[in-house]
């Protein structure tokens, strides 16, 4: 069973970090690239950014560009987000997302991140 | 960056009755492969989205036949057949073939 278990969400005041994790089970984890997609309370959803499965090749929405940075460990199939320079729009349910056949098939549930001084 | 656009945005359905859903990407969605990325999701009240549909009208595992997609280029549909008590929800589509990636608004589909 795919599985995906986000962690690392909780209160940051602006202009502060934090540092998303998620631990992905019950598939291979190299074999996909990943993703994060964030939702502020009450919107919809939003992409954030997106892993190649290799790690060689990263993206972001402009939003975060220059401010957030993800990565992955296959040894310990987790994916990360590191998360700088927040800000109050910064506040939202963090998803981690396996990709397959051109989008987000599994997530995860979802990590809180609220930025507020 | 391409904007989708769904349409309506609520959505009242009665029980057992169809219902649908359109999406209009502002650029053309088939990739260079052939391939045209766009994805239908739910998302339940309190849950996390599920993947319904990939590439316009591909079924995820799982997912009911009264779901299904249509659609190309820049305009796509999902319809549901007949409408039962667990599709109330918000369902939003997206494109995977042009960066960033874009989701619709949402729509909320509630029961009548």
């Amino acid at each position: 069973e795919v599985q995906l278990l986000e962690s690392g969400g909780g209160l940051a005041q602006p202009g502060g970090s934090l540092r998303l994790s998620c631990i992905a089970s019950g598939f291979s984890f190299s074999d996909h690239d990943m993703k994060w997609v964030r939702q502020a309370p009450g919107k919809g959803l939003e992409w954030v950014s997106t892993l190649t499965r290799s790690g060689d090749k990263t993206y972001y929405a402009n939003s975060v560009k220059g401010r957030f940075t993800i990565s992955r460990d296959s040894s310990k199939n987790t994916l990360y987000l590191e998360m700088n320079g927040l800000r109050a729009d910064d506040t939202a349910v963090y998803f981690c997302a396996r990709r397959w056949a051109g989008g987000p098939d599994y997530w995860g549930q979802g990590t809180l991140v609220t930025v507020s001084s | 960056d391409v904007v989708m656009t769904q349409s309506p945005l609520s959505l009242p359905v009665t029980l057992g009755q169809p219902a649908s859903i359109s999406c209009t990407s502002s650029q053309s969605l088939m990739y260079s492969d052939g391939n045209t990325y766009l994805n239908w999701f739910q998302q339940r009240p309190g849950q996390s989205p599920r993947r319904l549909i990939y590439k316009v009208s591909n079924r995820d595992s799982g997912v009911p036949d009264r779901f299904s997609g249509s659609g190309s280029g820049t305009d796509f549909t999902l319809k549901i057949s007949r409408v039962e008590a667990e599709d109330v929800g918000v369902y939003y589509c997206m494109q995977g073939t042009h960066w960033p990636r874009t989701f619709g608004q949402g729509t909320k589909l509630e029961i009548k």
